[in-house]
């Protein structure tokens, strides 16, 4: 089972930033928060992940709260490419370091 | 720069036919992992092969073989398809084969397959 809950979708307006929640309240120590997202059932496009501390890269920010049990990934200026189902998901160390796909959340950018 | 390709994008086969699914990356990444997806569902993880020359099953192996015929190739076969395998189906590398690894997982865009 997913270790994650998500909203099941969101809208958000094109050039606004775009924040999207994730709790995982029984991620363990040594456990990474990984942001996936699809496109039009393409295959899941890697974006960002963490352990502890806040994350950055060209795509987006992540936002590890300190207890780790929630985090926000955020686009900064949202487009209606970023339009997509995005996934939180906390890689076990089994099987590989599996990820572990739940339901994700529906961002929709509206012009 | 390719990163994972899976070839054939669609299939559909008879009930009982064999076929297999082939998926390369020229990431030189030494885990590769195939997934499959099924409507409304999150991807659940067939077998995976942490490093050249080893192969793991995950959580939805029945039915299914693998071979990892070097370190850039890893295909999927199905020995006699049955309509529950209908699915799209994910192949995805990542750069380390230590089960701690931090590496993400790249994905393929995928093969449809519709078994009747």
């Amino acid at each position: 089972d997913a270790k994650t809950t998500q909203p099941t979708s969101m809208d958000c307006a094109e050039g606004r930033a775009a924040n999207l929640p994730c709790n995982h309240s029984t991620i363990s120590g040594n456990e990474y928060v990984y942001w996936y997202r699809q496109i039009h059932s393409q295959g899941p496009q890697y974006i960002i992940h963490g352990l502890k501390n806040n994350e950055t890269n060209e795509m987006a920010s992540l936002i590890i709260t300190e207890d780790r049990k929630s985090s926000t990934l955020i686009l900064p200026h949202a487009t209606l490419r970023d339009t997509a189902v995005y996934y939180c998901i906390v890689r076990v160390w089994e099987q590989g370091g599996k990820l572990i796909f739940g339901q994700g959340t529906e961002l929709s950018v509206k012009p | 720069n390719a990163g994972v390709t899976q070839t054939p994008k669609f299939q559909v086969l008879k009930t009982g036919q064999s076929m297999t699914l082939q998926c390369a990356q020229d990431m030189n990444h030494n885990s590769m992992y195939w997934y499959r997806q099924d409507p409304g569902m999150g991807l659940r993880l067939i077998y995976y092969s942490a490093s050249e020359g080893t192969t793991d099953k995950g959580e939805v192996p029945n039915g299914y073989n693998v071979s990892r015929l070097n370190k850039r190739e890893f295909s999927l076969r199905l020995e006699s398809a049955a309509p529950s395998q209908t699915s799209v189906y994910f192949c995805a590398s990542s750069a380390k084969g230590s089960i701690y690894s931090n590496q993400p997982q790249h994905f393929g865009d995928g093969t449809r397959l519709s078994i009747l």
